[in-house]
């Protein structure tokens, strides 16, 4: 019962490195999402998939692009990190389903210098 | 802009006794509501979620949701120093995106 996974847990970049952060699911989901966390400012959306095939900007896209690259996986990459980006970032998923919670994978620490 | 509010807290109580913990938020066609609860350096974890006016009781948590007053609260029976976390309240307002507006979240502390 993985759940959600992210890959990796923890990642230290140089400003002006690119990277992916990966994220799969195996509850048969719908719709997927990425949320950055910083101190103070919650659980904020970069970007979403309501369904396989779409994607769509969420509060704070910009620096970011996303992939829905089959039901499962939805893949989140960085392609010129700024140190504005350190953050901690979640992953989860629900069915296509209002009364459905999200589920949320362990997270990515990332550090940008 | 839809937004959910909490107070920040941290809110301090000691063992045993009830937490309360409060939501409001400002979409009048919300539809469902949703308790996280967020240990340090951990993932939010679903605690309880509520689709109606009412009380829904699970163990020691029960969720309150007045939607006249746009109003969510968590109680914390017999509260515990394990429930020392962050709770984040997160709204759905419908629509074919099924995204959470997610509060900025109440520190809670226990003490023993």
């Amino acid at each position: 019962n993985a759940g959600v996974t992210q890959t990796p847990k923890f990642q230290v970049l140089k400003t002006g490195q690119s990277m992916t952060l990966q994220c799969a699911q195996d509850m048969n989901h719908n719709s997927m999402y990425w949320y950055r966390q910083d101190p103070g400012m919650g659980l904020r959306l970069i970007y979403y998939s309501a369904s396989e095939g779409t994607t769509d900007k969420g509060e704070v896209p910009n620096g970011y692009n996303v992939s829905r690259l089959n039901k499962r996986e939805f893949s989140l990459r960085l392609e010129s990190a700024a140190p504005s980006q350190t953050s901690v970032y979640f992953c989860a998923s629900t069915l296509q389903d209002s009364n459905q919670p999200q589920h949320f994978g362990d997270g990515t620490r990332l550090s940008i210098l | 802009q839809k937004e959910v509010e909490q107070n920040s807290g941290p809110l301090s109580v000691p063992e045993g006794a009830i937490a309360s913990l409060n939501c409001t938020y400002s979409d009048r066609g919300s539809q469902s509501f949703f308790w996280y609860r967020q240990y340090s350096g951990k993932s939010p974890e679903l605690i309880m979620s509520i689709y109606s006016n009412g009380d829904k009781e699970d163990g020691r948590f029960t969720a309150q949701l007045n939607k006249a007053s746009q109003y969510v609260s968590l109680l914390i029976r017999d509260s515990q120093p394990s429930d020392s976390a962050t709770y984040l309240c997160a709204v759905n307002s419908g629509g074919s995106n099924y995204k959470l507006t997610f509060g900025k979240g109440t520190l809670l502390t226990v003490n023993p």
